[in-house]
């Protein structure tokens, strides 16, 4: 059954220093995968996506998730982290061709914490 | 910038009572969903519509609840009767078609039922 995995329920960062949250997927097919944040109280907002091609992707405010197919990993990158980036962090992958299925499996989410 | 959109925020309701959450998907997209998150806890599926039927739904979506797309452009879910437990955030999403497309989100509908 295809599955994500977050292993970091909470994640606490000064601010200006560099970040690193883990993703781990399991799915038969291609995997499309996203990263999506979530600021208190509202909606999700899409960061950044892989589909196919160039493993290391670049997506809005400055964040950047690279794919490993071989760690089945898509770990989401900031090389320096900003107050208004504390948020939970939602690690998902789509539906893809032969996957069977249409629907986005999140994990369990990461909330970020910045301290001044 | 398109985006989906939901009403009400926010809805109190007594337990027991029906209650059905509105969604305005982006207009060129094809597939529609709903997920919910209870309070602290992860995204979870709840349904994908496609073609005017359901395409996929989660153990979750019992005969409590339903889901419609009564005009072009709105996307509703229904709860039937709803429980203390059904208290939650909502959120609809939808995508264009293909596989090779991310489902845009709305800002959610939290669920109070009392």
């Amino acid at each position: 059954a295809q599955s994500v995995t977050q292993p970091d329920i909470h994640i606490t960062v000064s601010e200006g220093a560099s970040l690193e949250l883990r993703c781990n997927y399991s799915y038969g097919a291609t995997p499309y995968l996203f990263w999506y944040v979530q600021s208190p109280g509202q909606g999700l907002q899409l960061l950044l996506k892989y589909f196919s091609g160039d493993t290391l992707v670049q997506g809005i405010k400055g964040f950047e998730a690279e794919f490993k197919r071989s760690q089945s990993s898509f770990n989401l990158r900031k090389p320096s982290v900003h107050w208004s980036d504390a948020a939970e962090y939602f690690c998902a992958v789509g539906p893809s061709l032969g996957s069977g299925t249409y629907k986005y499996i999140f994990g369990t989410g990461t909330r970020l914490k910045v301290l001044a | 910038e398109p985006e989906v959109t939901q009403t009400p925020s926010h809805q109190v309701t007594q337990m027991g009572q029906e209650v059905i959450l509105r969604c305005v998907p982006i207009s060129n997209h094809l597939y529609f969903y709903w997920y919910r998150q209870i309070l602290g806890q992860k995204v979870e599926f709840l349904v994908s519509f496609y073609n005017n039927e359901i395409s996929e739904k989660s153990e979750i979506f019992d005969d409590q609840f339903s889901v419609e797309r009564p005009d072009g452009s709105n996307f509703t879910l229904k709860i039937r009767s709803t429980k203390l437990e059904d208290s939650a955030m909502y959120f609809c999403a939808s995508r264009m078609d293909g596989v090779n497309t991310e489902a845009f989100f709305g800002q959610g509908t939290r669920l109070t039922v009392v």
